[in-house]
């Protein structure tokens, strides 16, 4: 079945320590994003990849990394720098980055749940 | 600028109906979807308006209103299962998303 796949669904971190999440898709979808969700708020844009090689910071992009070195996989690095990485972190992808016929629905993983400790 | 405004928390009974409303200021709109996310799981997409008008998908309808810069999403014969956060969802140029906050929706017996 196509779809994404996050792993894990749970990590615990303790402080200093960088930690990576690992994002998967087999809808072979141009465009992949990660998004970090915090009790009452809405979804918070952390960076986002439109083609391979190739991402752009999103709203709150400070304390992470990213890469896009195959169209399948963008893998998200919390790193030591991130004040206050404990939240629900959601990847999506969409058939498209930009423009064209694509409405731009989003598909996303299950989410990864990262508390530190 | 994006603002995104829907209430945060309705309960309603079994059976009933409800309306989420959505208010939104946004550059260069381009579309809304509804998204329905229960506790702790991922989003999964319910609607997407870009025109003016109802869309009507099962138990489930979507309203847009681009002058007025509104949305609702109706829920009719509510199931326990309706339980969930719904998530109002702003397109711009590019495809660039803003999500609302969300409602969460707690269905009684």
């Amino acid at each position: 079945d196509g779809g994404i796949t996050q792993s894990p669904k749970y990590l615990f971190r303790k402080e200093g320590q960088n930690v990576t999440l690992s994002c998967e898709q087999n809808l072979n979808h141009d465009a992949m994003y990660w998004y970090r969700q915090d009790p009452g708020q809405g979804l918070r844009l952390i960076y986002y990849s439109q083609i391979v090689n190739d991402f752009q910071k999103g709203d709150i992009a400070e304390g992470y990394s990213v890469s896009r070195e195959k169209k399948e996989s963008f893998p998200l690095t919390v790193t030591s720098a991130q004040k206050n990485p404990t939240a629900f972190y959601l990847c999506a992808s969409s058939q498209s980055g930009s423009g064209g016929v694509d409405t731009g629905e989003l598909f996303f993983g299950e989410g990864s749940r990262l508390t530190v400790l | 600028g994006q603002n995104i405004d829907q209430p945060t928390e309705m309960t309603a009974t079994e059976g009933a109906i409800v309306q989420i409303n959505c208010t939104y200021q946004t550059s260069g709109f381009n579309g809304l979807f509804w998204y329905q996310q229960h506790a702790g799981e991922a989003p999964t997409f319910l609607s997407y308006n870009v025109l003016d008008g109802l869309e009507e998908k099962g138990r489930f309808s979507s309203f847009l209103s681009r002058s007025k810069g509104y949305s609702y999403l109706l829920l009719k014969e509510l199931q326990m299962k309706d339980s969930a956060s719904y998530l109002c969802v702003c397109k711009a140029a590019g495809n660039k998303l803003t999500f609302g906050g969300g409602t969460r929706v707690l269905v009684k017996p």
